[in-house]
Formats: C-alpha cells, sequence, structure tokens
C-alpha cells in the first residue's frame, strides 16, 4: 500500500527566502509525481508533473526533483513571496491512474 | 468560464438524510473522480469512472453511490447520511491514463 509523507507538517519563512519542501513515497511503482497547491477554500492547482523517467520539472521560480528509486522528491520555491502562503501536497500516481496524497505542508510567507 | 464545477458549495444537512453533490467538467477529459477529505486535511480517493465505467472504488460504504450520466459528468448520491461523512469533498478530471488531475472547488458537506 502506497503511503506518502511530507515534511515539515509546517513552515513559516519571511519573504523573499529560498525553501525546500519534502515528499516521500514507499512504493516506487509510481507513473509520475505531482504538487498541487491548495488555498483555503478553494480547490487544486497543479504546480508541476514529473513523469516517472524524469529527475526534475521547473515552472517559474518553482523546481520539482524526483529520486523515484529512493522514494524522495522535493519543492524548491525561490524568492518566497506572501503570495505564496498556502497548502503544497504532493501526490503520486499509481495503477489505474490513482492519486495517492501526501499529508501536506502548510507554507506561511510572512512580509 | 469554470473547467471541473461542482453543486453545491456548501451543503448543511441532519443525519439520516440523503444527498447528493453534482459535478461537471468541460474540458473533453473521459476520466472523472471524487476525493474526500476529512477534517485533517488528509486527501483520499474514493471513485474514478472512465467513460462512464467505475474504474477505482476504494473501501467507501455502499451508502456512496457514484453516477455517471455522460462522460461529462460524474454525480455523488449519499443514502443515510452519517456525522462522519462531514468533510470536504473534491471532484477532479483527467485524459485517461497518468494525467494531470483538475480539481472542482470543493464541497463542504456538514452533517449535524
Amino acid at each position: 500500500k502506497q503511503e506518502v509523507t511530507q515534511i515539515p507538517a509546517a513552515l513559516s519563512v519571511p519573504e523573499g527566502e529560498n525553501l525546500v519542501l519534502n515528499c516521500s513515497f514507499t512504493d516506487s511503482a509510481i507513473y509520475n509525481l505531482q504538487w498541487f497547491r491548495q488555498d483555503p477554500g478553494k480547490g487544486l492547482t497543479s504546480l508541476l508533473l514529473i513523469q516517472s523517467s524524469q529527475r526534475e520539472q521547473t515552472s517559474g521560480r518553482l523546481n520539482a526533483s524526483l529520486d523515484k528509486s529512493s522514494g524522495r522528491s522535493t519543492l524548491y520555491i525561490a524568492a518566497s513571496q506572501p503570495g505564496d502562503s498556502a497548502t503544497y501536497l504532493c501526490a503520486v500516481t499509481g495503477g489505474g491512474n490513482k492519486l495517492t496524497f501526501g499529508t501536506g505542508t502548510q507554507l506561511k510567507v510572512e512580509l | 468560464d469554470t473547467a471541473v464545477s461542482q453543486t453545491p458549495k456548501y451543503l448543511v444537512t441532519q443525519m439520516g438524510n440523503d444527498k447528493s453533490i453534482k459535478c461537471e467538467q468541460n474540458l473533453g477529459h473521459d476520466t472523472m473522480y471524487w476525493y474526500k477529505q476529512d477534517s485533517k486535511k488528509f486527501l483520499k480517493i474514493m471513485f474514478s469512472y472512465n467513460n462512464k465505467e467505475l474504474i477505482i472504488n476504494e473501501t467507501v460504504p455502499n451508502r456512496f453511490s457514484p453516477k455517471s450520466p455522460d462522460k461529462a459528468h460524474l454525480n455523488l448520491h449519499i443514502n443515510s447520511l452519517e456525522l462522519g461523512d462531514s468533510a470536504v469533498y473534491f471532484c477532479a478530471s483527467s485524459l485517461a491514463g497518468a494525467n494531470i488531475q483538475y480539481f472542482g472547488a470543493g464541497t463542504r458537506l456538514s452533517v449535524l
């Protein structure tokens, strides 16, 4: 059974800092890994998708890496802004296109 | 011009009632999903349908019955609601295969 864990559970940083969110998963038989953002009272927005054959993906200030064999992914956010404050979720796709979500990291970027 | 829309956004009801949540997507996707996010914010898949056929059915009480009249709609009907059903329910859609899933804004269900 796939289990996905995210560390830390919560993070508070001053504006402008670079930060790293961590995600680990127990079963390396995945098709891809996605990072999502969830704002309070809102749905999920997909930020980055890394296929199992890829090592990293970049979008603007976001960079996600994947080490499938060790069951780890990181989301790097450069020059954080207050607008980045949200809950970040990683999810791995297994058989049947089933997404298994992590526990989430609640990020707060302060002025 | 919402891609995945759910109605209602909020639903407050008494224990024992039957309720439905509707989901529609206008992205041309052929696969749709229902997820439940509990009070601890943990998201877990409940069902997925591909071209109106059930693909994933996690360990969900049979009081929950999804219905897909066509591939653009996946509704969730819940019978005999219980306190533990209180959660936020998210609908999502994607193209078949391991593709990006697009999520609706969620339906917050409160059972009193």
